[in-house]
Formats: structure tokens, sequence, C-alpha cells
């Protein structure tokens, strides 16, 4: 167990609609990343939080967004959702910027 | 861009053989090196790491040699196991305080008893 949850497991929804995806990070991590995880691209980076700022932007789609709460959860939005969203979405945190990423088990979404 | 190719799998061994899984990277500057493991239905979890040149990162038997001449970074285990049955991403992280790691594209492992 990394320590990290997400939630919800499993996610099915329609095209153009929203979704929050959220994660709870290991105790004492200030840092929060979203991956997404698909076939055709692989692991790709997203977004990290660092103690409720943004600090880096990958490839992170305009109707993506993500924040980082006060209690150091983070929740990621996905809208006007499209087919090729689906994928599984994963969280990881760590201690500080050298420390090894601890992963989630993941959110699958599906759009249909 | 920072890159890191491994090879493609599958790969499907015999218990007890050897195992090699190629992954080389394109970075600027000296990143720090991983090997991830992702176990079904779970997310990837640190199996070992080599921050600098000539580092040997090693785990439950698995290691791997941080080779900056050939920008390489190859995992190897000598006797595998039906457990060791899993998907394996190499990483590259070039550091910073921002620590966005870039992953391969995984290689899938099947191991037969």
């Amino acid at each position: 167990d990394s320590g990290v949850t997400q939630t919800p497991k499993h996610l099915i929804t329609a095209t153009g609609q929203r979704v929050t995806l959220r994660c709870s990070p290991r105790s004492g991590d200030l840092s929060v990343y979203w991956y997404q995880q698909s076939l055709d691209q692989g692991l790709q980076f997203l977004i990290q939080y660092y103690n409720g700022e943004e600090r880096a932007k990958g490839n992170i789609l305009e109707r993506f967004s993500a924040q980082q709460f006060p209690d150091l959860h983070s929740e990621l939005n996905l809208s006007s959702l499209e087919l090729g969203d689906s994928a599984l979405y994963f969280c990881a945190s760590s201690d500080s910027p050298n420390s090894p990423l601890h992963f989630g088990n993941g959110t699958r979404l599906t759009v249909t | 861009g920072d890159s890191v190719t491994q090879m493609e799998g599958p790969v499907t061994l015999s218990e007890e053989a050897f195992l090699t899984i190629n992954c080389t990277y394109t970075a600027t500057g000296y990143p720090s090196l991983f090997w991830y493991v992702q176990y079904p239905g779970e997310g990837l979890q640190l199996l070992l790491k080599a921050t600098k040149a000539d580092d040997k990162g090693s785990n439950k038997g698995f290691e791997a040699t941080y080779r900056k001449e050939t920008t390489s970074f190859h995992l190897e285990k000598g006797s595998v196991q039906v457990s060791d049955s899993a998907v394996y991403f190499c990483a590259l992280s070039s550091g910073g305080s921002n620590y966005k790691l870039t992953f391969g594209k995984g290689t899938l492992l099947t191991v037969n008893p």
C-alpha cells in the first residue's frame, strides 16, 4: 500500500460530461502529481502541485484542470469529455523534489 | 525535450531465466534514472534508482547501471520468478524543484512456471 488514495476506482460517463477525480496524498507529502496512462500515449505527465500551488504543467488539455486544497488533497476536473479521454488517471505524491514518487492505484475513466 | 525509449514487449520467459529490458534516454544535463514496476490492477512502485553516472541501483534481485556514455539504464535480473510478471517502466527526472518524471512506454513481462 503506497498510502496514496484515489477515488473513484472506476468511472463511466458519456461524451460531453464533466467528472472529478480525487486524490489524497501520503501523510506528510506536499507534492501531488497527475498522470494519464493510455495504450497509445503511455504515461503522460499532466500537472504538479506543491503545497497548494501549481508547480509544473505537462500535456494537460485546456478542458482539464486541477487544484490542491489546504488539506493537501487534490482534484482533477475533466470537462467536455471525449472518447479519447478514456484512460487510467494516476495520482502520485512525494515529500520533496528529489524523492521517489508514490503512486495511487488509479482511476479508470471510460467515456462512452 | 526529455525522452525515454525502452524495448517493446511483451517479453515472455520461463522461470529462472535471465532478464534484460533495455532502456535508453535523451535528456539535458544529468538526470536521475528510475525503474518502476506496475502489477496488475495496481499503481506504479519504485523498483530502483540511480542518481549519477556509474551508479548501480538494485532491489529484489533486479539491477540497473547508469551508463552516461551510452545514455542507457538497462534492467537485469539473473533468475526471474512467476511473481515478477508485471509491466516495467523506465523513467528519468531532470531534477530541480519541479520533479517531473518522464516515462518510457513500458514493457510487459510474463514469466511462466
